[in-house]
C-alpha cells in the first residue's frame, strides 16, 4: 500500500512559469518530508525538506508547501528553467532510518 | 567533493547466480541505506547500518544479506537471483545514524547499480 503517492506521472511547463509538483501521504506519523531531484543515470539528489511543524520552507526557487490536514505537500519551482527537467521524488519520514519514497514526477519543461 | 560511490555500475547475472553490490559512503558518514528501484517504481527501502549495526530493515527480500564492514562501506549480497530482483539499487550515504532524518541530515546517494537478472 502507497504511503506516499505522487498522482502525475509527467508534468509539462513553459520555461520561466511555475512548476508545481503534488504529493499527498497517508500515514500520520511522518513528521519530515523531503523532496529529492533525479536525472538520468544518477542517483537522486536532496533538493529541499521540511518539517511537520512548519507549513513552507523556501529555498531560492523551490518552495515546499506542507498542508498536514489535507495529509498533502507541494514543489514550487519559479520560475522553470530548462535544467529542471528532471524526476522528482516526494519522500517521507516518520523520524526512524526509513525514508519512503512516492513514484517521482516526470518534469518537462519547454521552451 | 567525495560522493557516493557504487560499484559496479551494471551487473548481468543469470538466474539462480549469486551477485554483489558495494557501496562505500561518503567520507566520515557513519549510515549507510539500501533502496530497490525496479522499472516504473519508486525506490524501495530494504535495509540501513549505522556504525556497522543493521538500524533498520525494509522489505528487504529472504536471499538478500546485508553489511557494514570497519571501514563503514558496505556490501549488499543476493543469492539465488530470480528475474524479479532485475532492478536499479541505490545506495545512500548520511551522517547521525538513529533519527539521522528528523535531525535535518540528508542522505545522499550514489549513481546505483543495475542489476539485470537473464
Amino acid at each position: 500500500d502507497q504511503q506516499v503517492k505522487q498522482n502525475s506521472p509527467s508534468l509539462s511547463v513553459q520555461e520561466g512559469r511555475i512548476s508545481i509538483l503534488n504529493c499527498d501521504y497517508t500515514n500520520s506519523m511522518f513528521d519530515y518530508f523531503l523532496w529529492y531531484k533525479k536525472y538520468p543515470a544518477e542517483g537522486p539528489t536532496f533538493l529541499i525538506s521540511i518539517s511537520s511543524i512548519k507549513d513552507k520552507n523556501e529555498d531560492g526557487r523551490f518552495t515546499v508547501f506542507l498542508n498536514k490536514s489535507a495529509k498533502h505537500l507541494s514543489l514550487h519551482i519559479v520560475p522553470s528553467q530548462p535544467g529542471d527537467s528532471a524526476v522528482y521524488f516526494c519522500a517521507a519520514s516518520g523520524g526512524d532510518d526509513k525514508i519512503i519514497f512516492g513514484k517521482g514526477t516526470r518534469l518537462h519543461i519547454l521552451p | 567533493a567525495a560522493g557516493v560511490i557504487q560499484s559496479p555500475r551494471h551487473l548481468i547475472k543469470e538466474k539462480r547466480e549469486t551477485a554483489t553490490l558495494k557501496c562505500y559512503p561518503i567520507p566520515r558518514h557513519d549510515t549507510v541505506y539500501w533502496y530497490q528501484q525496479g522499472p516504473g517504481q519508486d525506490p524501495q527501502f530494504l535495509i540501513s547500518f549505522y556504525e556497522k549495526m543493521q538500524s533498520d530493515k525494509g522489505s528487504i527480500p529472504d536471499r538478500f544479506s546485508a553489511q557494514q564492514f570497519s571501514d563503514y562501506h558496505s556490501e549488499l549480497n543476493m543469492s539465488s537471483l530470480e528475474l524479479g530482483v532485475s532492478a536499479l539499487y541505490f545506495c545512500a550515504s548520511s551522517l547521525g545514524g538513529q533519527g539521522a532524518v528528523a535531525t535535518n541530515e540528508k542522505l545522499f546517494f550514489g549513481s546505483g547499480t543495475q542489476l539485470s537478472v537473464l
